[in-house]
């Protein structure tokens, strides 16, 4: 069975200061995986994906993530956090083939950001 | 696009009694998904539809819940005797087929708090 566990519930950060939040799936072949982000009150958006090809993947509002194979790692990344990236993030894994089509993800870390 | 909406977007009910929720995905999507969202946990899955079909249901989903999506286009979930354990934000998100099947689309969902 697939899954995700984001090591990291709450992480808090100085305004400007570089992110790192952790992510580390299990699926029995190359999955797809994403990252999520909610903000207090919204829906959850989408902030980047992994399907295939180069490991390293933009998202919006400046993040990426490095798809690590070795690691079963998909960590999220920003180098200059702004007080607008206060939220709560999601990594999230799902099945690379067509059929059955269940994301999984994992418990949330919550970002805090302080001036 | 008018995104995925859902009603209500907060209902507080009493124990025993019944309650539906609606969502309306993006138009031209056709998997549909219902998720819940407890404190501190992510999104957990219910079930998911393809097209009027529901694919498969969580062995989390008593038989007290019910999801329909009759011509393929509204979904509606239904909680009969509702007990305090489901309390809740009730998420309904929706999909491209695959491969971009991963990527769902959330509405901001439904709070239901039991009394």
């Amino acid at each position: 069975a697939q899954s995700v566990t984001q090591p990291d519930i709450h992480i808090t950060v100085s305004e400007g200061a570089s992110l790192e939040l952790r992510c580390n799936y299990s699926y029995g072949a190359t999955p797809y995986l994403f990252w999520y982000v909610q903000s207090p009150g919204q829906g959850l958006q989408l902030l980047l994906k992994y399907f295939s090809g180069d490991t390293l993947v933009q998202g919006i509002k400046g993040f990426e993530a490095e798809f690590k194979r070795s690691q079963s790692s998909f960590n999220l990344r920003k180098p200059s956090v702004h007080w607008s990236d206060a939220a709560e993030y999601f990594c999230a894994v799902g099945p690379n083939s067509g059929g059955y089509q269940k994301v999984t993800f994992g418990t949330g870390t919550k970002l805090q950001v302080i001036p | 696009d008018t995104g995925v909406s859902q009603d209500p977007r907060h209902k507080i009910t009493k124990r025993g009694q019944n309650v539906t929720f609606r969502c309306d995905p993006i138009s031209e999507h056709n998997r549909l998904y219902w998720y819940r969202q407890t404190l501190g946990q992510g999104p957990e899955f219910l079930t998911y539809f393809q097209n009027e079909a529901q694919l498969e249901k969580s062995r989390l989903l008593s038989d007290r819940f019910s999801a329909e999506r009759p011509k393929g286009s509204f979904s509606t979930l239904e909680i009969q005797r509702t007990e305090q354990g489901d309390s809740a934000m009730y998420l309904c998100a929706s999909s491209l087929p695959d491969p971009k099947a991963g990527e769902l689309f959330f509405g901001e969902g439904s709070r239901l708090t039991v009394l």
